[in-house]
């Protein structure tokens, strides 16, 4: 069974800097996708990025950008510039391309604090 | 709709009472899925359709939860004689296309309280 595995349950950055949230995963999959999800206050599930197993190129999204490291199971999340309203817990997800391919799994999260 | 929508938002019941949580997906999507969220942790996968046929039902935990999508669009997850331990936020996502790449878009969820 694949799991997702979250070791930093928080995690602090002030305003302005970077801070990178780490993910690891375990699968015996070849092909497959990794997601990151925002969680604010509001407790809304939103979907940061995304990346494809077979893609090499990390993919980005403005101040978000992962460090997808295959070989190693490793998918962090970097956030650039950060912003009051990056504060939320952030969940890493693992979904399977065949079997029970729509499944999600996620990790347990980590909570981010962001200070002025 | 919009978004995906979920309600009641809250539900108190007692223990050993029915329960029955409903999502309205967004429309057109082909896929719904059903996933709980016990406090500090995150999703877990409970069952998806793909239009009316239930796909997988894995993460159900016991045979006291059930979920239907009859006509391919709302989906009811019900929870019979509920337990203390049922008590969490039900969420429901929905996906345009079923497996892949598709971005599965969560509603705002149901946070269930069993007393």
């Amino acid at each position: 069974a694949q799991t997702v595995t979250q070791s930093q349950p928080e995690m602090s950055v002030q305003e302005a800097e970077t801070v990178t949230l780490s993910c690891t995963y375990d699968t015996s999959e070849s092909d497959y996708y990794l997601f990151w999800y925002k969680q604010p206050p509001s407790r809304q599930m939103i979907l940061v990025i995304r990346q494809e197993a077979y893609k090499q190129q990390n993919a980005t999204e403005n101040r978000f950008s992962v460090n997808f490291q295959k070989a190693a199971k490793s998918f962090s999340l970097k956030i650039s510039d950060s912003q009051l309203g990056d504060a939320a817990m952030y969940f890493c997800a693992y979904r399977a391309l065949t079997g029970t391919a729509s499944k999600l799994t996620f990790g347990t999260g980590t909570r981010l604090q962001v200070t002025l | 709709g919009a978004g995906v929508s979920q309600s009641p938002r809250y539900k108190v019941t007692k223990r050993g009472q029915d329960v029955a949580l409903r999502c309205d997906p967004i429309s057109g999507h082909v896929s719904l899925y059903w996933y709980r969220q016990a406090l500090g942790q995150g999703p877990e996968f409970l069952t998806y359709f793909n239009y009316e046929a239930q796909q997988d039902k894995s993460g159900l935990p016991n045979d006291r939860f059930s979920a239907e999508r009859p006509e391919g669009s709302i989906s009811t997850l019900t929870i019979q004689r509920t337990e203390q331990r049922d008590s969490a936020m039900y969420r429901c996502a929905s996906s345009l296309l079923a497996g892949g790449p598709e971005t599965q878009y969560f509603g705002p969820g149901t946070r269930l309280l069993v007393l």
